[in-house]
């Protein structure tokens, strides 16, 4: 249980040009979606929360007009990365926060943790 | 402001010798402290959720611990496969637009066991 997927795993792409990430909880429904990014060798900074049928809240620093969020259902959010540039070139990572109180399968869980996509990573020429 | 610090940065054991990570941290009221192992390239794979001081939780060769300021994460008689970045979060209570259910990361522990 608790498996959230990640696509695409990895994508290239040229200056100015747009990317879809797509991330889907498969066995569990997710009230909120967060979205992640990673330098190499550094921790994951929270970019923004997002909730099943309501605007994303973004962290301070993001641009939400380049990183559009869409939470259209309770297992799907979107990542889009707008006219992307060299310096958007990092290790995307969407986590998944349970609506109910147990997952299948994974024993003792509860709603509160957050469970990772495998990542995307996107370089951008 | 919260803050979370792990150390150390980064710890090579030897196959077979039992260490412990730290993570300490600051918090305007604790909801929950996680364990993630991460591994290169890939996201975060979810180990446990401490909720109150003294509360301990046990995964095969790993044991977490928390009290009011740290949390440990034990790792006994450890093999080369749990070679990994660990991560610790922390939630706080507060409910903060976005805040309530956001995680602050710290910086991890990359560990090397070497056979």
């Amino acid at each position: 249980g608790a498996v959230v997927s990640q696509h695409p795993s990895w994508v290239i792409c040229k200056s100015g040009t747009s990317v879809k990430i797509e991330c889907r909880s498969l066995d569990f429904q997710a009230t909120t979606m967060f979205w992640y990014r990673q330098f190499p060798k550094q921790s994951l900074m929270l970019m923004a929360t997002s909730n099943e049928g309501s605007k994303a809240t973004y962290e301070q620093g993001v641009e939400k007009d380049k990183f559009l969020i869409n939470h259209a259902s309770l297992t799907l959010s979107t990542l889009t990365v707008t006219s992307a540039h060299p310096e958007d070139s990092s290790f995307y990572i969407c986590s998944a926060r349970a609506l109910v109180d147990r997952i299948p399968g994974l024993a003792g869980a509860l709603y509160n943790e957050q469970f990772f996509g495998p990542g995307t990573r996107l370089t951008v020429l | 402001e919260d803050q979370v610090t792990q150390s150390p940065e980064a710890l090579r054991l030897q196959e077979g010798e039992s260490s412990s990570l730290n993570c300490s941290y600051t918090v305007s009221g604790l909801r929950g402290l996680f364990w993630y192992r991460q591994d290169p390239g890939k996201g975060p794979e979810f180990l446990f959720t401490l909720y109150s001081a003294g509360e301990e939780k046990e995964k095969e060769r790993l044991k977490a611990t928390l009290t009011k300021k740290e949390s440990f994460l034990h790792i006994t008689a450890p093999k080369p496969e749990d070679s990994a970045t660990y991560l610790c979060a922390v939630q706080a209570h507060r409910s903060i637009s976005g805040g309530y259910n956001k995680l602050i990361f710290g910086a991890g522990t990359r560990l090397a066991v070497h056979p």
